[in-house]
């Protein structure tokens, strides 16, 4: 079935650095989509991604799905307290009746000043 | 809107009690879902329904049943609880449920906390 791996699993920065994570699937994706999780708190959708070499910004995060449609990043600069959370991306793929999520086990960032 | 609502939030059950996780949103979402949260593995599918009448299986559907009689509710039930099913249950709804569109957009509700002793 459909793997999503992300990488790190865990990053500490100090606020003012930049955070990457990495999301990458073991097959052509239709789309991606980005969630964050604040602890304790519930998965909220930050973008979705459909083009080839697709780049979205939002303020200080920058989204990218790569050439072959098989991985995508999510960038953020000069990270505050405020971007603490799991940063989730997410697979779609369509069965042709429906399409389903698929979940990558997720990036924790932890910003300390 | 009250947006995807889930009860209860907490739960503590007793192996092979059964229960009923409630999820319901006021969205006129077509699609809905169910997803279980472990540490370390990510949000996990369910079950899912693309509109009142119509479920089908996710990832994980052993031990989970579904029913989905109107737009807005989407019960889960666990028929005969496991400590295996520790976890905490995400309800999600997107107005689509195609892919490609932005309306695909993910709405998730709260959370239930369920521990099975």
């Amino acid at each position: 079935g459909q793997q999503v791996m992300q990488i790190p699993q865990y990053q500490h920065v100090q606020e003012g650095e930049d955070f990457t994570t990495y999301c990458n699937s073991s097959t052509t994706l239709s789309n991606i989509q980005w969630y964050k999780q604040r602890p304790g708190g519930h998965p909220v959708f930050l973008i979705q991604l459909v083009k080839s070499g697709e780049v979205k910004k939002q303020k200080r995060l920058t989204f990218q799905f790569g050439e072959a449609k098989k991985n995508s990043s999510l960038h953020i600069t000069a990270t505050q307290t405020t971007d603490v959370g799991t940063y989730f991306c997410a697979a779609v793929t369509s069965t042709g009746t429906a399409s389903k999520l698929t979940f990558g086990t997720g990036t924790r960032l932890q910003v300390t000043l | 809107n009250a947006g995807v609502t889930q009860t209860p939030k907490f739960q503590v059950l007793k192996t092979g009690q059964s229960m009923t996780l409630q999820c319901a949103q006021d969205m006129n979402h077509e699609y809905m879902s169910w997803y279980r949260q472990d540490p370390g593995m990510g949000l996990r599918l369910i079950h899912y329904s693309v509109g009142a009448g119509i479920t089908d299986q996710g990832e994980v559907p052993n031990g989970y049943n579904v029913s989905r009689s109107t737009t807005e509710d989407f019960p889960l039930r666990l028929l005969s609880a496991a400590p295996s099913q520790t976890s905490v249950y995400f309800c999600a709804s997107s107005y689509s449920y195609y892919s490609g569109f932005d309306t695909d957009t993910q709405y998730f509700g709260p959370g239930t906390r369920l521990t099975v002793l």
